[in-house]
């Protein structure tokens, strides 16, 4: 398997431009996680969804981020308008929500974000 | 109370040597605890991990102690090699009946093995 795929590897871009990010899970996982690392706060968690829905999105800091899983293969994290404080990496994780399983998250490499 | 507290906030240790990284929590609930091993570039990746049920769980030079009256858990990694050189991040969990479980993780303890 080829795991969670994340894309872009790095993301530079302007103060005030729509930033997405992407995320494919590995197939067969039925629950995904967005999280937000940076070295003053740490691995934050954003949002999660299970079966494509989302459960949990206290996490998300303001309105100008987004989530969405359009289908199981597929999720997407939207920042706009960018702001220089969103610099971070992003992660993205999946798992497969049964018994001992639901435990285990899988990440992807990261988005690295750099907002200037 | 959803906290996980860890320390050190970095570790420079020998080779050879004993690493330990102790996490502390609040919440009774949580039954299950990771132990997540980040390189640089990389995403983090499961460990090992523990229930509460047993208060000790070996896995190669990979150790969990946990304390279930102290509210402590602890990573020992024993005959530390330049290769464990990571961020480590503990975690808890607890079954709250929903499909899936949140992952709440620990600050992180950054880990040089000097050799």
């Amino acid at each position: 398997d080829a795991g969670v795929i994340q894309s872009p590897r790095h993301e530079v871009t302007e103060m005030g431009q729509e930033v997405t990010l992407r995320c494919k899970p590995i197939s067969g996982h039925n629950s995904l996680f967005w999280y937000r690392q940076t070295m003053m706060r740490g691995l934050e968690l954003l949002i999660y969804f299970n079966n494509n829905v989302p459960i949990d999105d206290s996490g998300m800091p303001e309105d100008r981020f987004s989530a969405k899983m359009p289908n199981a293969s597929f999720s997407t994290l939207k920042i706009q308008p960018s702001e220089p404080r969103d610099s971070a990496v992003y992660f993205c994780a999946s798992s497969f929500a049964t018994g001992v399983a639901k435990n285990i998250q899988y990440f992807g490499a990261g988005t690295r974000l750099s907002v200037l | 109370q959803q906290q996980v507290k860890q320390s050190p906030q970095s570790l420079i240790v020998q080779k050879g040597g004993i690493s330990i990284i102790n996490c502390a929590y609040e919440n009774t609930a949580f039954d299950y605890f990771p132990w997540y091993q980040q390189f640089p570039g990389k995403g983090p990746a499961l460990l090992i991990a523990i229930r509460p049920d047993v208060s000790e769980k070996k896995e190669g030079r990979f150790t969990i102690s946990f304390n279930k009256s102290a509210k402590q858990f602890s990573l020992h990694i024993m005959d530390s090699q330049p290769g464990d050189s990571a961020t480590y991040f503990c975690a808890a969990s607890y079954d709250y009946g929903g499909a899936t479980n949140k992952l709440i993780f620990g600050t992180g303890t950054l880990l040089a093995v000097q050799p």
